[in-house]
């Protein structure tokens, strides 16, 4: 039972336009939400979170959105950069349970020139 | 760098061999998970540690197990190995056992031939 879905494998964006990433989950128990960045060969790296009591939150190029009611949170990037390429894991907890990560299986990100 | 060191990078191993995988967290982190990455697929979380102390389980088989050290690293041992236990295998930490972004290693690529 796949709790959290990324359903496109893949995205391929022009530099300087927005990258959305999209993410929904089934699971109306979790309450906090990551975003990871993975480049090949190394572990994710942290980029962003959203907790359940707010429906956006941002930093800098990143902005999360979170829909409760849709179960559906997305990722920003703005303006995409070369950089941005990346596979990118949305993930997802729940307090009380000793904040173990359900991860979804990823978008490739590609920004191209 | 993610201040959590995973040792080692690569492992290669034959059908019925195990294996320990060690993880450092990052420096005042009490938390310790792992997670699985087979080809193409998500994170799966596999266990958790806080503070020496077993605190959640994930689909972690019973040929593997897993324990954190008095110095708050962690090893993960994976016996009778299977091809199919080919995987990459993440360590991450985080400061606290809540709902907290975790920091991940560069992971241990396991190759059971």
């Amino acid at each position: 039972d796949q709790q959290v879905k990324q359903n496109s494998p893949s995205l391929s964006v022009q530099e300087g336009r927005i990258s959305i990433l999209n993410c929904d989950y089934t699971n109306s128990m979790f309450d906090y939400f990551l975003w990871y960045k993975k480049y090949p060969a190394e572990g994710p790296t942290f980029l962003i979170s959203i907790s359940s009591i707010k429906d956006k939150n941002e930093d800098g190029r990143f902005t999360v959105f979170l829909n409760k009611s849709a179960k559906h949170l997305s990722l920003h990037i703005v303006p995409s950069q070369p950089g941005d390429s990346a596979v990118y894991f949305c993930a997802a907890s729940y307090t009380g349970t000793a904040s173990k990560l359900t991860f979804g299986t990823g978008t490739r990100l590609q920004v191209t020139l | 760098d993610s201040g959590v060191t995973q040792t080692p990078k690569h492992l290669i191993t034959a059908t019925g061999q195990r294996v320990t995988l060690r993880c450092s967290p990052r420096s005042g982190d009490l938390s310790v998970y792992w997670y699985q990455q087979s080809l193409d697929q998500g994170l799966q979380f596999l266990i958790q540690y806080y503070n020496g102390e077993e605190r959640a389980k994930g689909n972690i088989l019973e040929r593997f197990s897993a324990q954190q050290f008095p110095d708050l690293h962690s090893e993960l041992n994976l016996s009778s190995l299977e091809l199919g236990d080919s995987a990459l295998y993440f360590c991450a930490s985080s400061v606290v056992g809540s709902s907290t972004e975790a920091f991940f290693g560069q992971g241990t690529r396991l190759t059971v031939v």
